[in-house]
């Protein structure tokens, strides 16, 4: 009952952008789209969401398409501390739980 | 920057024994949740919290376990009766809402 699809790994250069792509072709209109990542052995750490307007925080940046079916997730300058497996999460905004898939491992390489 | 914090880190107990996972959620949250992950396994949502009462919770989570406050600052899971298949990471989070929920480091339970 996955609602997002997600390449299930990456890599990327240290200091450079990482764009992590995301698909949700079913999204509702009061679905919000979520982005956590989960480092090695840690909880799940939010980093940003957002429902129809492109966000930006002090760790990432939320793009989200005109049509809704898709959003990218950018880390401006990624480190090696960023290497983590992302998840994609559309949530309704009444909705308790989060839902979580496979996500992405996204491997930063020096 | 306000934590939750869930102890212990690592539990390991006795199969059909009892087991209390304890968290402090961050402090003006007024939502909780569990959730558990299974070595190599995606994460899984249990049981959603508000005033006092569940709010949701998922087909994993029967009458084995259970969930409350005890006071104004803990929140607690408890298995009654373990199995083998209840070892995994269990991830306590908090939300003021249906704000991003924050999670914890998790505590790590091995059922021998």
């Amino acid at each position: 009952d996955a609602k997002t699809t997600q390449p299930p790994s990456m890599d990327c250069a240290e200091g450079r952008a990482a764009n992590l792509p995301c698909n949700h072709s079913t999204i509702s209109g009061n679905e919000y789209v979520y982005w956590y990542r989960q480092i090695h052995s840690q909880g799940p750490q939010y980093i940003i969401h957002g429902l129809k307007n492109n966000e930006t925080n002090e760790m990432a940046s939320l793009i989200i398409t005109e049509d809704r079916k898709s959003s990218t997730l950018i880390l401006p300058h990624a480190t090696l501390r960023d290497t983590a497996v992302y998840y994609c999460i559309v949530r309704v905004s009444n909705d308790y739980k989060l839902s979580f898939g496979a996500g992405t491992t996204v491997t930063v390489r020096a | 920057e306000p934590e939750v914090t869930q102890t212990p880190s690592h539990q390991v107990t006795q199969m059909g024994q009892e087991v209390i996972l304890r968290c402090v959620p961050i402090s003006n949250h007024l939502y909780f949740y569990w959730y558990r992950q299974i070595l190599g396994q995606k994460v899984e949502f249990l049981v959603s919290f508000y005033n006092n009462e569940i709010s949701e919770k998922s087909e994993i989570f029967d009458d084995q376990f259970s969930v409350e406050r005890p006071d104004g600052s803990n929140f607690t899971l408890k298995i009654r009766s373990t199995k083998l298949e209840d070892s995994a990471m269990y991830f306590c989070a908090s939300s003021a809402g249906v704000q991003p929920q924050h999670f914890g480091d998790g505590t790590r339970l091995s059922i021998l």
